[in-house]
């Protein structure tokens, strides 16, 4: 079991263009979180998503984000158009659902430089 | 909205001393609540935690106090070690739904 996996750890993307970060969750795992940590602050929910379905998408800004999870593959965290102020370390969680006491595991998150 | 605060960006300490780490929050339907561990370059990792039933849990040298009425919770290390520094989140979560994570503390435990 190799815990979440994020892919890629790092991505440079010019401003204008779009950039697309890809999170599996751990084996057995159906439930997925991103979160976001612009720098020097904590770590920001944007979204928890299940199999096809967005449960909680309260903290993705209103324009230029948009996340999946789709039957098949890894949820995808897409931001069009990106912004400098975009350049932030974006983390994947996931847990179990029928063990939600446990806390969630972190993948090793991917830096995402906007130039 | 910041549901989860932790006001002291930073603590030193020195090794073999007492660290301790302080959060607050506001919402009060929070009835769980977890320390999260992060290395540079790292996903944080799972520390400890501790359910609004208790008022404390102790894990080694690691403990969580809770304080419901103040809306206060707590993480003491001790003794503190070189290796235990890092960046601690404190993370709450209302009914089982997604946690809401503090700014995070620094913590530098010097030799």
């Amino acid at each position: 079991n190799a815990g979440v996996m994020q892919n890629p750890r790092h991505l440079v993307r010019r401003r204008g263009q779009e950039a697309r970060l890809r999170c599996s969750p751990m084996k057995g795992h159906s439930h997925v979180y991103w979160y976001r940590q612009l720098p020097e602050e904590g770590l920001k929910f944007m979204v928890y998503l299940q199999k096809e379905n967005i449960i909680d998408e309260s903290g993705m800004p209103k324009e230029r984000f948009s996340a999946e999870f789709p039957k098949e593959g890894p949820s995808i965290l897409r931001i069009q158009q990106v912004v400098r102020g975009d350049s932030a370390a974006y983390f994947c969680a996931s847990s179990p659902r029928d063990r939600p006491y446990y806390g969630y595991t972190f993948g090793s998150g991917t830096r995402l430089t906007v130039v | 909205d910041q549901q989860v605060k932790q006001n002291s960006p930073s603590l030193s300490v020195q090794e073999g001393r007492i660290s301790i780490l302080n959060c607050d929050y506001t919402n009060s339907m929070f009835d769980y609540f977890l320390w999260y561990k992060k290395y540079p370059a790292e996903g944080p990792t799972f520390l400890i935690s501790i359910s609004s039933i208790k008022d404390k849990n102790e894990d080694g040298r690691f403990t969580v106090f809770l304080n419901k009425s103040a809306k206060h919770l707590s993480l003491h290390i001790v003794p503190s070690q070189p290796g235990d520094s890092a960046v601690y989140f404190c993370a709450a979560s209302a009914l089982a739904n997604d946690m809401r994570f503090g700014a995070g503390t620094r913590l530098t435990v010097k030799p």
